[in-house]
């Protein structure tokens, strides 16, 4: 079974700054997708970014990009010029690419990220 | 566009009591998602439905929990008889499975408090 561990339950940054929130997971497959999800206090879940595990070219969404690092496991969202709307609940996902493990996504922990004005 | 709609948006009721949560996926999406976050736990599967059909259910947590999709623009959650163990919030989510990564867009979530 594949496991996901985001390892830093709170995280800070001043406003205008950069931050980069950890992901690790565990799997055995080679093809897969990686997904940041975020929460604000409205419960909503937003998807920040995605990373299919076969791209060996980091994904970016405007001030959000990852570093994807396969063989370490790793998969790490770096926002750049952090804004006060980035405050958030952010969680890490992973879905295997395989039709018979479904369409699961597995969850980390979360990270709860602070803007600092 | 409309996205998945979830209701009631909270939800009040008393411990043995039945409660039915309902979702309306985005339009063209033919999976379906049921998840359950609390503190304790994070987020969990509870079961998923393709084409309107049940394709994995082996997060429901008990017998008290049951999950229908009578088409594909509309699907519940119902719990009966509710516990307070079950208060959490039950989020829907809805994805196209077809081909690409199949992005799950979360509906705003059900808030149920059992007392």
């Amino acid at each position: 079974a594949q496991t996901v561990t985001q390892s830093q339950p709170e995280m800070s940054v001043q406003e205008a700054e950069t931050v980069t929130l950890s992901c690790t997971y565990d799997t055995s497959e080679s093809d897969y997708y990686l997904f940041w999800y975020k929460q604000p206090p409205s419960r909503q879940m937003i998807l920040v970014i995605r990373q299919e595990a076969y791209k060996q070219q980091n994904a970016t969404e405007n001030r959000f990009s990852v570093n994807f690092q396969k063989a370490a496991k790793s998969f790490s969202l770096k926002i750049s010029d952090s804004q006060l709307g980035d405050a958030a609940m952010y969680f890490c996902a992973y879905r295997s690419a395989r039709e018979t493990s479904g369409s699961r996504l597995t969850f980390g922990e979360g990270t709860q990220l602070t803007v600092n004005p | 566009d409309a996205g998945v709609i979830q209701s009631p948006r909270h939800e009040v009721t008393e411990m043995g009591q039945e409660v039915t949560l309902r979702c309306k996926p985005i339009s063209g999406h033919n999976s379906l998602f049921w998840y359950r976050q609390t503190m304790m736990r994070g987020l969990e599967l509870l079961i998923y439905f393709n084409n309107n059909v049940p394709i994995d259910d082996s997060g429901m947590p008990e017998d008290r929990f049951s999950a229908k999709m009578p088409n594909a623009s509309f699907s519940t959650l119902k719990i009966q008889p509710s516990e307070p163990r079950d208060s959490a919030v039950y989020f829907c989510a809805s994805s196209f499975r077809g081909s690409g990564s199949w992005e799950q867009y979360f509906g705003p979530g059900t808030r149920l408090t059992v007392t």
